[in-house]
């Protein structure tokens, strides 16, 4: 148990389909992340919320929608997906974003697959 | 640029034995985090180690220690006797500071199979 829980553990859907990841830390950390890592490239950082506010979206298709009702929670809301888009996907969270100390706690991630 | 190089893709490690994994960064940032993450099949990141840019002594965690060499603007990972649990991903990365963003960047991890 790493502190971050991420569900589902593994989702197959398909490209008309609308899902959702889900995760979760009580860490009391107030940042959260998601990232993408597909095979043979590096983590891909996607949205960043510090305090329940979106402070970062890396250039992100609008297929995939973020949601952070609390800093507690995080969502990735799909909808319309390619199979391209078919990947690991990570959360994680931090103490913060404004500190170079801290590293960030990952969860186990949701692996994607777009048919 | 690539802020974080490993270039080393894949080794194999005999059970028991040392091994280094590579990592180089670039930044112009003077305050900086070093981390070393392992990633096992199950796809869980998992912290291993830190290191600051201003720690003037090599961090170490257990059978884990990250030889810094700032001036070269390297962080190699050595992992002493080798376990068959050693056996995953290893990623290297970099927290610069706020004027770059505070973002986790990772390299693109090498590969180590322990051989029994």
């Amino acid at each position: 148990e790493t502190g971050v829980t991420q569900t589902p553990r593994h989702l197959v859907m398909g490209m008309t389909n609308k899902k959702s990841l889900k995760c979760e830390q009580h860490l009391g950390h107030n940042a959260m992340y998601w990232y993408k890592q597909s095979a043979k490239k590096p983590l891909e950082l996607m949205f960043v919320y510090n305090f329940k506010e979106q402070t970062e979206n890396n250039s992100v298709p609008s297929r995939f929608s973020p949601e952070c009702p609390n800093s507690s929670h995080l969502f990735l809301h799909l909808h319309t997906l390619q199979p391209e888009d078919s990947a690991l996907y990570l959360c994680a969270s931090s103490q913060g974003t404004t500190d170079s100390i801290y590293g960030y706690t990952f969860g186990s991630g949701t692996r994607l697959t777009v048919v | 640029a690539q802020k974080i190089t490993q270039t080393q893709p894949g080794m194999f490690v005999q059970e028991k034995e040392a091994v280094t994994l590579d990592c180089t960064y670039d930044t112009s940032d003077q305050s900086y985090g070093l981390f070393w993450y392992k990633q096992p099949s199950s796809g869980e990141m998992i912290f291993l180690i830190y290191q600051g840019s201003y720690d003037e002594q090599n961090a170490t965690e257990g059978r884990y220690s990250l030889n810094f060499q700032k001036a070269r603007k390297s962080a190699n990972l050595v992992i002493s006797a080798s376990q068959l649990g050693d056996s995953a991903m290893y990623f290297c990365a970099m927290r610069e500071g706020w004027a770059a963003g505070n973002k986790l960047t990772f390299g693109g991890g090498t590969r180590v199979l322990v051989k029994p």
